[in-house]
């Protein structure tokens, strides 16, 4: 499985816009980008996926480098109830059982 | 839809003891997983499933094993917990298909075992 690369932890206010990184430079061409969050004390829920195009939903944007060697979660007005592990994932499209490989993430804080 | 539901929410156990942890989902899905979550670190992989009667191993399956004799059901045992088995284990599914569909995680088991 390609590796993604995330800040352990990052910060913002409520109310401003937040981006979160992710670097994946071993990328290949079948990897989908995965978004995933974790509230505290919760199990993990989808955020957003994408393949080459950004991407948009009612929880937030998906902007994939043209080289597709990294991409940024975008959050366009953060609450106090988005603080969470954000973690970023690939997903081959070949591979039967589509298991996720979860790495440390990044840990967002929002001040209120 | 309950979703993905999981028994029981905690447990202590003593070292050696034996319990099944129980994963259900009303989804019809066709893929279900056990993931375990030590403190600090992301989600680990233990076992998976595919379809009713098949499982296969993850990235952490030593001392676990499972069973998938009904599609909505998944089971997790431990037949000798070990403290090193201390974690938070949580169950998944999502309908078979491409890489798009989205994984729905249960809401964890904290698993304590002394």
């Amino acid at each position: 499985d390609a590796k993604t690369t995330q800040p352990n932890s990052m910060e913002s206010n409520e109310e401003e816009p937040v981006h979160l990184p992710c670097n994946h430079s071993t990328i290949s061409g079948t990897d989908y980008i995965h978004w995933y969050r974790q509230l505290p004390s919760q199990g993990p829920e989808y955020v957003i996926h994408g393949l080459t195009s950004n991407v948009n939903n009612r929880m937030a944007s998906l902007a994939i480098a043209e080289d597709r060697k990294s991409s940024t979660l975008i959050l366009h007005r953060a609450t106090l109830r988005d603080a969470a592990v954000y973690y970023c994932i690939l997903r081959d499209v070949g591979q039967g059982a589509q298991k996720l490989v979860f790495g440390q993430g990044t840990r967002l804080t929002i001040n209120p | 839809n309950a979703g993905v539901t999981q028994t029981p929410k905690f447990r202590v156990l003593k070292t050696g003891q034996s319990m099944t942890l129980l994963c259900a989902q009303d989804m019809n899905h066709e893929y279900m997983y056990w993931y375990r979550q030590d403190p600090g670190m992301g989600l680990r992989l233990i076992h998976y499933s595919v379809g009713e009667g098949t499982t296969a191993k993850g990235e952490v399956p030593d001392g676990y094993n499972v069973s998938r004799l009904k599609k909505q059901n998944f089971l997790l045992g431990l037949e000798s917990a070990a403290p090193s088995q201390t974690s938070v284990y949580f169950c998944a599914s999502r309908i078979a298909g491409g890489p798009s569909n989205e994984q729905f995680f249960g809401p964890g088991t904290r698993l304590t075992v002394l």
